[in-house]
């Protein structure tokens, strides 16, 4: 079955540190998205794009975040200068459908740990 | 504004059934996602309603009213494994999902 896979899955940085989560979104899929879960809350929306670029982001996607599709298949959210509030999971998501937000399948995380 | 409200934690017994359920208020509305999502694990996706009414899958069935802001999912013969959260979350017809905080279900012999 195909998947949406993320490395690394567990990553450990610096405050002040810049750091690349990579992605590898489902090979047909057209909309990738960037979520975040903090220990025991929600699940957060961070960014959609479509068509090499941002569709929508939420506030807490700020001047310090971005993404990028460097290539056809990978998918990367940077974090500029991390802060100890950036460590949650990240989860990338991709969907296939004819808008934004069809079934919507999610990688299994990466784990940022900001100390 | 938007919210999605769901009970924090559940609990059931092995072979029972269990309904989960989520009322949400968002400024557009497209239809009402279900996923499930093991500690530490990504959500996997259950269900996905956009008209209003009972869709059934298996063990489990979603159902949705759009008029009440309201939807339920539920759980029949309930196995160990059923064990997770189960997060409500709104399609708010904009690019984006709005999650619920979860339901963590417990499942017990």
């Amino acid at each position: 079955e195909p998947e949406v896979t993320q490395t690394p899955s567990h990553q450990v940085t610096q405050m002040g540190q810049e750091v690349i989560l990579r992605c590898v979104p489902i090979s047909n899929h057209l909309y990738f998205y960037w979520y975040r879960q903090i220990l025991g809350q929600k699940v957060e929306f961070l960014v959609s794009f479509y068509n090499n670029e941002i569709s929508e982001k939420s506030e807490i996607f700020d001047d310090q975040f971005s993404v990028e599709r460097p290539d056809g298949s990978n998918f990367t959210l940077k974090i500029r200068s991390t802060k100890l509030e950036d460590s949650a999971m990240y989860f990338c998501a991709s969907s296939g459908g004819g808008r934004m937000n069809t079934e919507a399948f999610f990688g299994q995380g990466t784990r940022l740990t900001v100390v | 504004g938007q919210n999605i409200d769901q009970p924090t934690e559940m609990t059931a017994t092995e072979g029972a059934i269990v309904q989960i359920n989520c009322t949400y208020q968002t400024s557009g509305f497209n239809g009402l996602f279900w996923y499930q999502q093991h500690a530490g694990e990504a959500p996997t996706f259950l269900s996905y309603n956009v008209l209003d009414g009972l869709e059934e899958k298996g063990r489990f069935s979603s159902f949705l009213s759009r008029s009440k802001g309201y939807s339920y999912l539920l759980l029949k013969e309930l196995q160990m494994k059923d064990s997770a959260s189960y997060l409500c979350a709104a399609d708010p017809n904009t690019d984006k999902l709005i999650f619920g905080t979860g339901t963590r279900l417990q499942v017990f012999p």
